[in-house]
């Protein structure tokens, strides 16, 4: 079936150290997404590629940042994670851009910040 | 600026009917979304409603929409322990500046009742 892929399914890292999440895609969808989820908060829009274009949120520190090597993966990079950053961060993809977009969700990464 | 707001909780009893309710406040959102997240899983999309309709069914699912108002609404007929979950309200961000991707409330948590 064609799905949305994240890993790990949970990821726990020290305060300060890289980490990367990874998203895979059979979709073939051209846009990617990465939302960071809190418990009981709106899941929040960090970034979206277009294809290879590469759109940033104003509001989305710069310490996260977001790779798209090819169509089908895209990651996202915390370069010094702080306790702050503890949340569900989920992958999405959708066809293409504007009029009715229908996101596809993969099942997301916990990741823990000790 | 966009804003989706929805009520934290709703309890219901089995067989009873479901109603989420949500407020946005772009008015010129093409479209609005209803999304469905089981526990450790992603969102999964449950409906959607263009902004020129009034109402939308689909099986159990009645989407409602006052745009004068800015009130969207989900009912869930007859509702079932399957149905337990965290309900989320979007609206799309193609307010005519291109913009990709969907704005979430907090999300809605159903509890069913025995």
């Amino acid at each position: 079936d064609a799905m949305v892929i994240q890993n790990p399914r949970y990821q726990v890292t020290q305060f300060g150290k890289p980490v990367t999440l990874s998203c895979s895609q059979t979709l073939n969808h051209n846009v990617m997404y990465w939302y960071q989820q809190k418990s009981s908060q709106a899941p929040k829009l960090l970034f979206h590629y277009y294809d290879k274009d590469f759109n940033n949120e104003a509001d989305t520190p710069d310490n996260f940042q977001s790779r798209r090597p090819n169509t089908s993966f895209c990651f996202l990079d915390i370069r010094s994670p702080g306790l702050g950053d503890a949340a569900m961060y989920l992958c999405a993809t959708s066809r293409d851009r504007g009029g009715l977009q229908k996101l596809f969700f993969g099942s997301g990464t916990q990741l823990s910040v000790l | 600026g966009e804003d989706v707001e929805q009520s934290l909780f709703l309890s219901v009893r089995e067989g009873d009917s479901s109603v989420i309710n949500c407020t946005y406040t772009d008015s010129s959102s093409t479209y609005l979304y209803w999304y469905k997240q089981e526990p450790g899983a992603g969102l999964q999309l449950l409906t959607y409603i263009f902004s020129n309709m009034d109402m939308k069914q689909d099986q159990r699912l009645t989407v409602l929409l006052n745009k004068k108002d800015k009130h969207l609404s989900l009912r869930i007929a007859d509702t079932q322990t399957g149905d337990s979950a965290i309900y989320f309200c979007a609206e799309s961000r193609d307010s005519g500046g291109g913009a990709d991707g969907l704005t979430f409330g907090k999300g809605t948590h159903l509890i069913i009742q025995p």
